[in-house]
């Protein structure tokens, strides 16, 4: 089935520490790729974008992430994680021909340790 | 700034008693999106206008309904709402297009239901 996993649902890191968080899909073509944050009551704020390109595409707050074709997988990093990194992250996808609608993942939960 | 504004933050109803909730958007985009978001789940699609095309998801129960006067206002109606539409809602907005377009997220409207 078509779908988009993310196999970590929490996440405890300490803060200083590196991050992360991965995404996997399937879907027969390259789906738009996008990584969205979500802190506790709040919206959705979008980190980062893939469309084509560098596989390699840098966000706001110092998040990057890595497109992989060969794994389907576009995971989401930072080099080093602040006490207000903490928030529920969410991959998500606009399938091939999918057109405006954008399918999530299950999300995954960030713990910042001090 | 433009954005996406939702009213109120936060609605209580009782049960069976019509409740709307209203987004505004100020970044004159087509379409509009609707997702509800319960406890630790990611947000899952209602339905969305395109510019006044509506389209709605097979799965949306016939208890929400929505409106869209005009480009920059979009509601949400809940004909009676059940203990099991207590949720976050949350309203979006993004340009079109071909597909891939980010979406913008408001802060979302939390829904009690008593």
């Amino acid at each position: 089935a078509q779908s988009v996993t993310q196999p970590d649902i929490h996440i405890t890191v300490s803060e200083g520490a590196s991050l992360e968080l991965r995404c996997n899909y399937s879907y027969g073509a390259t789906p738009y790729l996008f990584w969205y944050v979500q802190s506790p009551g709040q919206g959705l704020q979008l980190l980062l974008k893939y469309f084509s390109g560098d596989t390699l595409v840098q966000g706001i707050k110092g998040f990057e992430a890595e497109f992989k074709r060969s794994q389907s997988s576009f995971n989401l990093r930072k080099p080093s994680v602040h006490w207000s990194d903490a928030a529920e992250y969410f991959c998500a996808v606009v399938p091939p021909g999918g057109a405006q609608k954008l399918v999530f993942g299950q999300g995954t939960r960030l713990t910042i340790n001090p | 700034d433009a954005m996406v504004i939702q009213n109120p933050r936060y609605q209580v109803t009782q049960f069976g008693k019509p409740v709307t909730l209203s987004c505004s958007q100020t970044l004159n985009h087509n379409v509009m999106y609707w997702y509800q978001q319960k406890s630790s789940q990611a947000p899952k699609l209602l339905f969305h206008y395109y510019d006044k095309d509506f389209n709605n998801e097979a799965d949306t129960p016939d208890n929400f309904q929505s409106r869209r006067p005009n480009t920059s206002f979009c509601f949400l109606d809940i004909r009676s709402p059940g203990l099991g539409d207590a949720a976050m809602y949350l309203c979006a907005t993004s340009r079109g297009g071909t597909g891939g377009e980010t979406q913008y997220f408001g802060p979302g409207t939390r829904l009690l239901v008593l």
